[in-house]
């Protein structure tokens, strides 16, 4: 069954600092594989999506993502944090080929430091 | 063009009741997914409908139940409530089901079983 793992519950960066989440996903086929932020208090806003191609992908808010097939990886990355980047982040796979149907991490919410 | 709308926000009920929350598409998008949000389970997906249609469903009980309407509004059910049924609960909406549509989120609404 198609799974979705973010090892680190909460993460603690300085402003300006450079940021990398984890996500690593077990599925059979080419994944489709996606990067949500959630505020507090809010719903979930898409920063970018993996189906193929260039697995380099550029999202939103200046975050990039690198699926990385040999790994089971598609890590999340911001090369300078900014205070308003404070969140909670999900990575997620499409489960019965429908983009309704998302599996879930469990999540990894972000503090940034001043 | 407006987001998705979910309605109530904020709701309150107690054990044994039933609830009916309602979500309301961007305009244009014909498929409604559900998801159920808690701290200790994470994002867990209910329900997902397409023109009326229900397509996939989760690993919940037969308590929880929705349905699309021609407008492409949906609604979800939770009958006999239970305190673990307090949550966000999500309604995401895209055009399509294809996994490859951008699926965007509402606020939620958050439910309190007392």
């Amino acid at each position: 069954a198609q799974s979705v793992t973010q090892p680190d519950i909460h993460i603690t960066v300085s402003e300006g600092a450079s940021l990398e989440l984890r996500c690593n996903y077990s599925y059979g086929a080419t994944p489709y594989l996606f990067w949500y932020v959630q505020s507090p208090g809010q719903g979930l806003q898409l920063l970018l999506k993996y189906f193929s191609g260039d697995t380099l992908v550029q999202g939103i808010k200046g975050f990039e993502a690198e699926f990385k097939r040999s790994q089971s990886s598609f890590n999340l990355r911001k090369p300078s944090v900014h205070w308003s980047d404070a969140a909670e982040y999900f990575c997620a796979v499409v489960a019965g080929g429908s983009q309704g149907n998302l599996i879930f991490g469990k999540g990894t919410k972000l503090s940034v430091k001043p | 063009k407006a987001g998705v709308t979910q309605t109530p926000r904020y709701l309150i009920k107690t054990r044994g009741q039933q609830v009916t929350l309602s979500c309301s598409p961007i305009s244009g998008h014909r498929s409604v997914s559900w998801y159920q949000q808690t701290p200790g389970q994470g994002l867990q997906f209910l329900f997902e409908y397409f023109s009326e249609t229900q397509r996939n469903k989760g690993n919940f009980p037969g308590r929880f139940s929705g349905r699309q309407f021609s407008n492409s509004r949906s609604e979800m059910n939770v009958s006999t409530l239970e305190l673990g049924d307090s949550a966000l609960y999500l309604c995401a909406s895209s055009m399509d089901p294809s996994s490859t549509d951008t699926q965007y989120f509402g606020p939620g609404t958050r439910l309190t079983v007392l």
